[in-house]
């Protein structure tokens, strides 16, 4: 099956810093998901860039689809960034396969 | 707001005493799943339905099982619930065809004593 690694594994960051999470995945996909989980185990939607790039504030994402990668951009880190950072694939059907995470703590 | 939504958040039971974990959506999507995150793991999938459709992972341990009584209701049932039945259980929503983005609910942390 599809391989989805996710690096760094962990990250410290000061707050107002900028960071990349990359997610790389072993075959081709038909839907990548980017999603924050907050401290109380919420799993919150980020993106769906399955390619391209898109933006949303502080953060975006750029997805490779033939190089089989996508980053994740913080600009400007706050400390309600803190948390695990998750990159999910689905390569058809309906069994999303999810990365081991990036975890984030960003100081005040 | 459209939305889902786990009952409880939290969860106590006992070793090999049955529980049952729910999840409701607003959001009239045709597909619901259920992981299940251990501690410092990603969520991994137990099981989806497709409308009444259900679909088990074929790791999926004989002891969960789960109802879909209707579009808007999902429910994780554990039939014996062991220690190492202690975890996070994430429930989702997608609408099939609709590019399969997937909305989660707050979760339940589940505790086995």
């Amino acid at each position: 099956g599809i391989q989805v690694e996710q690096s760094p594994p962990d990250l410290i960051l000061q707050e107002g810093a900028n960071s990349t999470l990359r997610c790389n995945f072993s075959d081709s996909v038909n839907n990548l998901q980017w999603f924050h989980q907050n401290p109380w185990g919420q799993l919150i939607n980020l993106f769906y860039i399955p390619s391209g790039t898109k933006q949303n504030g502080r953060l975006s994402a750029t997805t490779v689809a033939t190089e089989r990668y996508s980053l994740l951009y913080i600009s400007s880190s706050q400390t309600t960034d803190s948390g695990v950072y998750f990159c999910a694939v689905n390569t058809g059907g309906f069994k999303t396969i999810f990365g081991a995470g990036t975890r984030l703590f960003v100081k005040a | 707001d459209a939305m889902v939504i786990q009952n409880p958040r939290y969860q106590v039971t006992q070793f090999g005493k049955p529980v049952t974990l729910s999840c409701s959506q607003t959001l009239n999507h045709n597909v619901m799943y259920w992981y299940q995150q251990k501690s410092s793991q990603a969520p991994k999938l137990l099981f989806h339905y497709y409308d009444k459709d259900f679909n088990n992972e074929a790791d999926t341990p004989d002891n969960f099982q789960s109802r879909r009584p209707n579009t808007s209701f999902c429910f994780l049932d554990i039939r014996s619930p062991g220690l190492g039945d202690a975890a996070m259980y994430l429930c989702a929503t997608s609408r099939a065809g609709d590019k399969n983005i997937q909305y989660f609910g707050a979760g339940t942390r589940l505790s086995v004593l």
